[in-house]
């Protein structure tokens, strides 16, 4: 059973950073895209990034491209997201995500809260 | 455009038919996916590809796409489908996921 369980997050202060992780189980996790999903509280889902394999090839939304970093540890079956330069806007449930195929997210973690907040 | 649009709530009667849209420029190339959420839970797939159901999806889902128009209907619809539904699909330059603003469905 595929089984994805967020960590790391918190109330941080606008400008703070945190690193968001991601235990992986139940599949083979190197030989998987890995994403970040996040939503807002009481908005919609928005996709944040995603890595491939072996941690090579990475894409960003545009949001926050030079703020944010997704890596992996592969032979820790852990996904991470360095998030940084933190605004009240970044404030949401972060969810570790992976395809069922092609890009349709078919696993889900249960979600990690982000509160940015002075 | 790297936009998907949908509809920010719909309703339908019990037991009767809804059709939830999605519109936008990259779903003339790609498939939307559809999925479903709850209150306080992670969301779930329930449509995919041409008009695929992940294991355990009930047959009432079903998917259809018309030029930069993808389609979620539920045939019978029941009271457990109210819920938020948002589509996906991908950019046009391939890279990066896109998830529309979502639909909140109530059921009469």
């Amino acid at each position: 059973e595929v089984q994805l369980v967020e960590s790391g997050g918190r109330l941080v202060q606008p400008g703070g950073s945190l690193r968001l992780s991601c235990a992986a189980s139940g599949f083979t996790f190197s030989s998987n895209w890995m994403h970040w999903v996040r939503q807002a509280p009481g908005k919609g889902l928005v996709w944040v990034s995603r890595i491939n394999g072996d941690g090579s090839s990475t894409f960003y939304a545009d949001s926050v491209k030079g703020r944010f970093t997704i890596s992996r540890d592969n032979a820790k079956n852990t996904l991470y997201l360095q998030v940084s330069s933190l605004r009240a806007e970044d404030t949401a449930v972060y969810y570790c995500a992976r395809v069922l195929t092609g890009y349709y997210v078919g696993y889900w973690g249960q979600g990690t809260l982000v509160t940015v907040s002075s | 455009s790297s936009e998907l649009t949908q509809d920010p709530a719909v309703s339908v009667a019990l037991g009767q038919t809804v059709r939830i849209t999605c519109q936008g420029d990259s779903l003339r190339s790609y498939y939307a996916g559809w999925y479903q959420q709850k209150p306080g839970q992670a969301p779930v797939l329930v449509i995919y590809g041409e008009n695929n159901r992940p294991s355990g999806i009930p047959d009432r889902f079903s998917g259809s796409t018309s030029g930069h128009t993808a389609s979620l209907t539920i045939t019978g619809a029941q009271a457990e489908d109210e819920a938020d539904y948002y589509c996906n699909s991908r950019d046009n330059n391939g890279n990066h996921l896109l998830f529309g603003g979502g639909t909140k469905l109530t059921v009469l």
